[in-house]
């Protein structure tokens, strides 16, 4: 079946580029995304990437695909205390009327 | 982008009483709407697919008489946590397809006391 992964905690200091990792199990996925969700608060996009594609890059996002290895990554550049939250990797074989499969969530605490 | 938004943003309801949550798409018209719960510090889990029009799809060891899902139209599905109990106490996220994205509200906190 589905199974997303991802590391549970990730602390970084101000200033210093975060990573966070995914691996899927799916190999039909054909949207990969990234979500944030601040305490108490709903889920906010912040960036997807189609299956074709290697790289994206959004500001200070940039998203890495390894299609081979099923492993996508979030990278967030000069990261800010706003940045601390929780991010969720999610897949999805299409992009309109399918649920997503959902990681865990990391974890992210930016250190002043 | 589209915005969907939930009523009520939290609630706080007795054992054995009832509660209804609204989810609405605001600006774009939503076939199918999902419903996720989020435990504390857990991912979010699909409990049901809703389409309009039709009866919703449950996923597996969701109850489907505990949480009665309407689809009444494009814009509104609603999720109604019958004879609440305070295992029910939980975060709802609703989310609604538009023609490239899925689009998230922001929740409703579930607490029964």
């Amino acid at each position: 079946g589905e199974d997303v992964e991802q590391s549970l905690f990730l602390s970084v200091r101000e200033g210093d580029s975060s990573v966070i990792n995914c691996t899927y199990t799916d190999s039909s996925s054909t949207y990969l995304y990234w979500y944030k969700q601040e305490p108490g608060a709903g889920l906010q996009l912040l960036t997807y990437i189609f299956s074709n594609m290697d790289m994206k890059q959004d500001q200070r996002l940039t998203v890495l695909l390894n299609k081979k290895d099923k492993h996508l990554s979030l990278r967030i550049a000069d990261t800010q205390t706003g940045d601390s939250a929780i991010y969720f990797c999610a897949e999805s074989i299409k992009n309109y009327g399918q649920n997503f499969v959902f990681g865990p969530g990391t974890r992210l605490s930016v250190l002043p | 982008g589209a915005v969907v938004s939930q009523h009520p943003s939290w609630v706080i309801c007795k054992s054995g009483t009832s509660v209804k949550i609204e989810c609405r798409s605001l600006d774009f018209q939503a076939t199918t709407m999902f419903w996720y719960r989020q435990f504390p510090k857990q991912s979010l889990m699909l409990m049901a697919t809703s389409n309009e029009g039709s009866k919703a799809t449950y996923e597996q060891g969701v109850e489907k008489d505990k949480f009665l899902i309407n689809h009444a139209s494009l814009t509104l599905s609603t999720l109604t946590v019958t004879s609440a109990h305070p295992e029910d106490s939980s975060f709802y996220i609703c989310s609604g397809d538009s023609r490239y994205e899925q689009y998230f509200g922001p929740g409703t906190r579930l607490t029964v006391t």
